[in-house]
Parts: C-alpha cells; structure tokens; sequence
C-alpha cells in the first residue's frame, strides 16, 4: 500500500514537546517531508528529506525516520505552532506522491 | 524570489472541463531537477497530490484521475496548464500549484491557490 497513515488530532501544552507520527510502507524506501498548514492558507515546508529544515524554519522543528515510521517533532511548542500537519512522500512506483490525510495540532 | 500563482474559473459547471495556468517567477522550468505540480484540497479536507511536469518535460498524473488529468508546460511564458475533464461537484476545493527546486524531492514552494467550485 502506498498510502500515508496520521493520527487525526494531537495535543500539546504551550513549551512543551510533541511528535507528530506518519506511517507508510513507501517510508522504507523514501523520505517523508512535512507541511504546516494554517486555515485560508497554504501549506508551508517545515521539514524535508533527512531531517533538514528550510530557511527560516525554526529549529524547535526537527525530523527522523525509523523504518515504517517518520515522525515531526515540535520541541516547546507555541501558540502560533497550532495547524495541521500533513506529511508527503512518492508512493511504491517513486513515480507520484501521496499525502498523509493530516494532523491537526492544538496547542493548550 | 520565487512566487507562484494560480488562475482559472471559479465556478465551472458538471461535465464541463476545468482549465487552470500556474503563472510563475524566480525560476526556469527548463533548468535540471526543477519540476511543477498541481495538488488539491476539497473544504475540511486532506492534501492530494495530482499531476507534476519537470524541466525535461516528463509528467506523471495521479493514478485515481488519470485519464482526465493532463499537464503541459510553457517555459517561455513562465507558465504551467493543468486540465481536468469531466468536472464532478467531488472535484470542489482549492488546487494549488508548487514548485519542486534542487533543494530536494519536495514542493517547496506553493501558490496561494485557487478556488473551484463545481455546481450546475
């Protein structure tokens, strides 16, 4: 199967740690790269590849990888930090890509 | 700066054929590894990847739609077309256009997106 499985909704205190989880048997071979998304806007790159960032991103956003699984990882999460979370990767031909159906994160 | 930006019909009516142009800047299409793609979100709901076209002029569709998905690139014009045929009020939402740079096998760059909506 190709797709991309995600918790619907996560939770997490202002400050503190949170890890947003995707699965997929494509994540064995292919990187998962994350989205923020903010309603009425697009989504936006947060982590991508082997746990890099994009310029701009703050580093209290990380990622890894551990076989089936990719995980997002907010550490001291804040208020501006609630969206959804969408991760991407090519599906079993590495010819499409497939998106996770989403997270959303609400900061308490 | 890289910009994208999306255009089309806002209302198009079941049956009919949707036109949308990814009208884009800071970048050539014809420049190796870069790549543009279209990716959807009905309201309330979830990402979904359609079509991408690279600078060698290679495309892929999404397996759900193909056959009524087709994508061409202009590289003079700085312009990307999307088609969809046969419209279905399923087929409401959002469709964005992004951008995949050297950065990585990412869109990394999207457009603000546009609305469609699908009714008689």
């Amino acid at each position: 199967s190709s797709e991309l499985t995600q918790d619907p909704s996560v939770s997490v205190a202002l400050g503190q740690t949170v890890r947003i989880t995707c699965q997929g048997d494509t994540l064995r071979t292919y990187y998962a790269n994350w989205y923020q998304q903010k309603p009425g806007r697009a989504p936006v790159l947060v982590i991508y590849g082997k746990n890099k960032r994009p310029s701009g991103i703050p580093d209290r956003f990380s990622g890894s990888d551990s076989g089936h699984t990719a995980s997002l990882t907010i550490t001291g999460a804040q208020a501006e930090d609630e969206a959804d979370y969408y991760c991407n990767s090519r599906d079993s031909s590495g010819k499409h890509w497939v998106f996770g159906r989403g997270t959303k994160l609400t900061v308490l | 700066q890289i910009t994208l930006k999306e255009s089309g019909p806002t209302l198009v009516k079941p049956t009919q054929t949707l036109t949308l142009t990814c009208t884009f800047s800071g970048f050539s299409l014809s420049s190796s590894g870069v790549a543009v793609g279209w990716i959807r979100q009905p309201p309330g709901k979830a990402l979904e990847w359609l079509s991408v076209v690279y600078w060698d002029d290679d495309k892929a569709y999404s397996p759900s739609l193909e056959g009524r998905l087709t994508i061409t690139k202009d590289t003079s014009r700085n312009q990307v077309v999307l088609t969809m045929t046969n419209m279905d009020p399923a087929d409401t939402g959002t469709y964005f256009c992004a951008f995949r740079s050297t950065l990585g096998d990412v869109f990394d760059m999207w457009g603000q997106g546009t609305m469609v909506i699908v009714s008689s």
